[in-house]
């Protein structure tokens, strides 16, 4: 079985301060997504990554992608109280992208003003 | 609008109880799914639609569970004989195609609740 493992779970922060969310696998994924999700919302993609030790930037927000594809982090430079939300990463164990995706259980992130 | 819809948004029902749960994905999408979120845990992946057939119910936990998309646009999750480990957000997301390296578009999702 296919799974991801965020770390760590909680996070509760100062505004201004920086902090990574990792998450990690022993398996492949042929691309891997972050979702943010607020409380009765549905996830929000944030970024997709496809290529092992691909970096992408957004905004505030830098993801990094491993080089051997089974491990991720979320980098968030400057936390704002509007950053505070659920953080999932999301993996597609498969070869063809079908949107199967497994999820890691979750970084929650209060960042607090 | 123009996001995925879910209906209801809360249904609350007793064990044993039969319960239907509805997408209706973002027009013209193809592709349409099925995941169920536990309290503080991520979503979790059940069924998944490409127009009317189910291209994969490996999710699926048992044969209570069946889901349909007959016209190959809205879906229903159906439950049969509901137990209290059902308890859970169950999330619908649709994509315009089957390659997903762009984005899953999820719903706000239905609580159910199962007494």
């Amino acid at each position: 079985t296919q799974l991801l493992e965020q770390s760590p779970q909680f996070l509760s922060i100062q505004e201004g301060e920086n902090l990574t969310v990792y998450c990690n696998s022993s398996s492949v994924f042929s691309s891997l997504q972050w979702y943010r999700q607020e409380p009765g919302e549905g996830p929000v993609l944030l970024v997709t990554v496809v290529t092992g030790g691909e970096v992408k930037k957004l905004k505030r927000l830098t993801f990094q992608f491993g080089d051997a594809r089974k491990d991720s982090s979320l980098h968030i430079t400057a936390a704002q109280p509007g950053d505070t939300g659920l953080y999932l990463c999301a993996g597609d164990p498969g070869s063809s992208n079908t949107g199967k995706l497994i999820f890691g259980q979750g970084t929650t992130l209060q960042v607090k003003p | 609008g123009a996001g995925v819809s879910q209906t209801p948004s809360n249904k609350v029902t007793e064990k044993g109880k039969y319960v239907e749960l509805r997408c209706d994905p973002i027009s013209g999408h193809t592709a349409l799914y099925w995941y169920r979120q536990s309290l503080g845990q991520g979503p979790e992946f059940l069924i998944y639609f490409q127009g009317t057939g189910a291209a994969d119910d490996s999710g699926l936990p048992n044969d209570r569970f069946f889901a349909v998309r007959p016209e190959g646009s809205v879906s229903t999750l159906k439950i049969q004989r509901t137990e209290r480990g059902d308890s859970a957000v169950y999330l619908c997301a649709s994509s315009p195609t089957r390659d997903v390296t762009g984005e899953l578009f999820f719903g706000e999702g239905s609580r159910l609740t199962v007494l």
